[in-house]
């Protein structure tokens, strides 16, 4: 079935450093959601991409569709202590709103 | 905007306990819902779909008898976990889409999710 493969899996920045994290498939993917998850929390919509190429921004948060459709990329600028929790990229089975896969994850910590 | 609401929060029980997870769409209908487990420091698994007014369809690996899907009604959707074991212990997270956004491609949105720990 279809996988979401996260790179890394784990990271340790200062306050103010900037992020960029991966998401990559085994197979296309015609939307490309960037979920954040806090501890004993649900996961928070972060970015929505519909379109091959397509790079989008949300504040401090960026985020581009892979011109493949086998990926995509966050970027955070400036990180700040509540940009911890876990990263999440996400995609649905199939065209349309219905089952997603999630990926493995990006765990972000700051070190104070 | 729309909120998915999840009750309890957090549930210790015995094991052989059946235990009811509630999720509750707040300020719109939802015709489907999907449940999602995720065990520690793992992501979340999609375990099946609720459909309103019909049998829920689950995924490969995951126990229809064992985790019971109810859907009665356009706002609630309810998962019980039936003889739970210390193995069952996970968050479950449920998650529902708004007509509109359906409509506009818009994502799901999630509860905030139910830490069960059996005993």
């Amino acid at each position: 079935g279809q996988q979401l493969n996260q790179s890394p899996q784990s990271m340790f920045i200062q306050e103010g450093e900037d992020v960029s994290m991966n998401c990559t498939s085994s197979s296309i993917f015609n939307t490309w959601l960037w979920y954040k998850q806090d501890p004993g929390e649900g996961p928070v919509l972060l970015i929505a991409l519909y379109k091959a190429g397509e790079l989008t921004s949300n504040g401090r948060l960026t985020a581009q569709f892979g011109i493949t459709r086998k990926d995509s990329f966050l970027n955070i600028s400036a990180s700040i202590p509540s940009d911890v929790g876990i990263y999440f990229c996400a995609g649905p089975r199939n065209f349309g709103n219905e089952k997603l896969t999630f990926g493995t994850g990006t765990r972000l910590t700051i070190i104070p | 905007g729309a909120v998915v609401s999840q009750h309890p929060s957090w549930v210790i029980c015995k094991s052989g306990t059946s235990v009811k997870i509630e999720c509750r769409s707040l300020d719109f209908q939802a015709t489907t819902m999907f449940w999602y487990r995720q065990f520690p420091k793992q992501s979340l698994m999609l375990m099946a779909t609720s459909n309103e007014g019909s049998k829920a369809t689950y995924e490969q690996g995951v126990e229809k008898d064992k985790f019971l899907i109810n859907h009665a009604s356009l706002t609630l959707s309810t998962l019980t976990v039936t003889s739970a074991h210390p193995e069952d212990s996970s968050f479950y997270i449920c998650s529902a889409t708004p007509p509109y956004a359906i409509e506009w491609n818009q994502p799901q949105h999630f509860g905030d999710g139910t830490r069960l720990s059996i005993l």
